[in-house]
């Protein structure tokens, strides 16, 4: 079965520092989106990529579609306490299922 | 607009019972997906329904059931229940079937005792 990864799987940073995490997949996907789960919430959708090597920007995020459809980044500039939750890609086939990865825990320290 | 409602938010069940859970799916949205998410682990998808049929399938077994109703609605059903069935399950709606953006709810976190 195809095998996704992100990295890293934690990571604590301090206030007002650039933070860039990716995610890995062994399949190839035609669309990509990125999730943020605060505690006791469902996910939160922040960026959605169609096209491979697209890159695409929301406020402090920036997203990319990687160009062989394997793998993507978010990068997140400046970050503040509210950016503290867990961050899931999640690619997909044309709605076969978006398959979820094993998240990234961001920590920021004060 | 309404978004994706669901309930109950909490719910303690001792093993070997049945149980349902439902989902309000958001205004528009035609499609609800139904996934599964252990502690500290990404989200597993269960099945999807698109204008009330089963339109795809996860790893789960038949024990695990849907419907979808004509106003879009869901609900979630899991006979004989397991210890390991505890888990948050979170339903999704989006616009069609054809890779739209999934728009959660919050959740049912079910406890299997």
């Amino acid at each position: 079965g195809q095998q996704l990864n992100q990295s890293p799987q934690s990571m604590f940073i301090q206030e007002g520092e650039d933070v860039s995490m990716n995610c890995t997949s062994s399949s190839i996907f035609n669309t990509w989106l990125w999730y943020k789960q605060d505690p006791g919430e469902g996910p939160v959708l922040l960026i959605a990529l169609y096209k491979a090597g697209e890159l695409t920007s929301n406020g402090r995020l920036t997203a990319q579609f990687g160009i062989t459809r394997k793998d993507s980044f978010l990068n997140i500039s400046a970050s503040i306490p509210s950016d503290v939750g867990i961050y899931f890609c999640a690619p997909d086939n044309y709605g076969q299922n978006f398959v979820f990865g094993p998240g990234t825990r961001l920590s920021v320290l004060p | 607009e309404t978004g994706v409602t669901q309930s109950p938010t909490h719910l303690i069940k001792t093993r070997g019972q049945q149980v349902t859970l439902r989902c309000s799916s958001q205004s528009g949205h035609n499609t609800v997906s139904w996934y599964q998410q252990a502690l500290g682990q990404g989200p597993q998808f269960i099945f999807q329904y698109y204008r009330e049929e089963e339109n795809g399938r996860g790893n789960f077994p038949p024990r695990f059931s849907g419907l979808q109703f004509p106003n879009y609605s869901s609900e979630l059903n899991v006979n004989a229940l397991e210890l390991d069935d505890s888990a948050l399950y979170l339903c999704a709606s989006s616009l069609d079937r054809t890779g739209s953006p999934l728009h959660f709810g919050n959740g049912t976190r079910l406890t299997v005792t």
